[in-house]
């Protein structure tokens, strides 16, 4: 079956860039996305890409796909504390049914 | 517009013990998601619902059984729990790929 897989965890420093990376197994993939979870809260859609895009930019946010590799990235610019949280990479595969399969997270902790 | 809602917040089990964890999206999305969430293994598919009528079997649905209500409502029921379904339960509502949304989640203790 598809497998997402991401580093556990990730310390900055305030004001620096964090480059959260995830790789994906699944080549039928067609929308990767990223996730925000805050403590004791839902899931926060924060961007997605189409699979054949290579990069999409949404303020402080890049995120880089190499599909070559099956290599998503989140570039934060700027890292803030309240960007202190979990962030999960999922991917949609439109062939089995809409499914997301999403990643373990990544624990992203930013020091002030 | 309230998004999708879960309910209840928290609940604590006995084992073997039965409960209906309950979502309902006002967002008219045809698609809607149950997931659970364990530490360190990001949230796992354990039933859907891809439009009304229809249900399918996710990752991991042993244990588990679902109901599509009606086009807004989507409820997981646990009919003899055990310790292992302890987890956090989102719901999950899409219409198009950019509108996956999901609720605040369930937090299940089975003692």
């Amino acid at each position: 079956g598809e497998d997402v897989e991401q580093s556990l965890f990730l310390s900055v420093r305030e004001g620096d860039s964090s480059v959260i990376n995830c790789t994906y197994t699944d080549s039928s993939s067609t929308y990767l996305y990223w996730y925000k979870q805050e403590p004791g809260a839902g899931l926060q859609l924060l961007t997605y890409i189409f699979s054949n895009m290579d990069m999409k930019q949404d303020q402080r946010l890049t995120v880089l796909l190499n599909k070559k590799d099956k290599h998503l990235s989140l570039r934060i610019a700027d890292t803030q504390t309240g960007d202190s949280a979990i962030y999960f990479c999922a991917e949609r595969d439109y062939n089995a049914g809409n499914m997301l399969t999403f990643g373990g997270g990544t624990r992203l902790m930013v020091k002030p | 517009n309230a998004g999708v809602t879960q309910t209840p917040k928290f609940q604590v089990l006995k084992t073997g013990q039965s409960m209906t964890l309950q979502c309902a999206q006002d967002m008219n999305h045809n698609s809607m998601y149950w997931y659970r969430q364990d530490p360190g293994m990001g949230l796992r598919l354990i039933y859907y619902s891809a439009s009304e009528g229809t249900t399918d079997k996710g990752e991991v649905p042993n244990g588990y059984n679902v109901s599509r209500l009606n086009k807004r409502e989507f409820s997981l029921r646990l009919e003899s729990a055990a310790p292992s379904q302890t987890s956090v339960y989102f719901c999950a509502s899409s219409e198009a790929p950019q509108d996956a949304d999901f609720g605040a989640g369930t937090r299940l203790s089975v003692l």
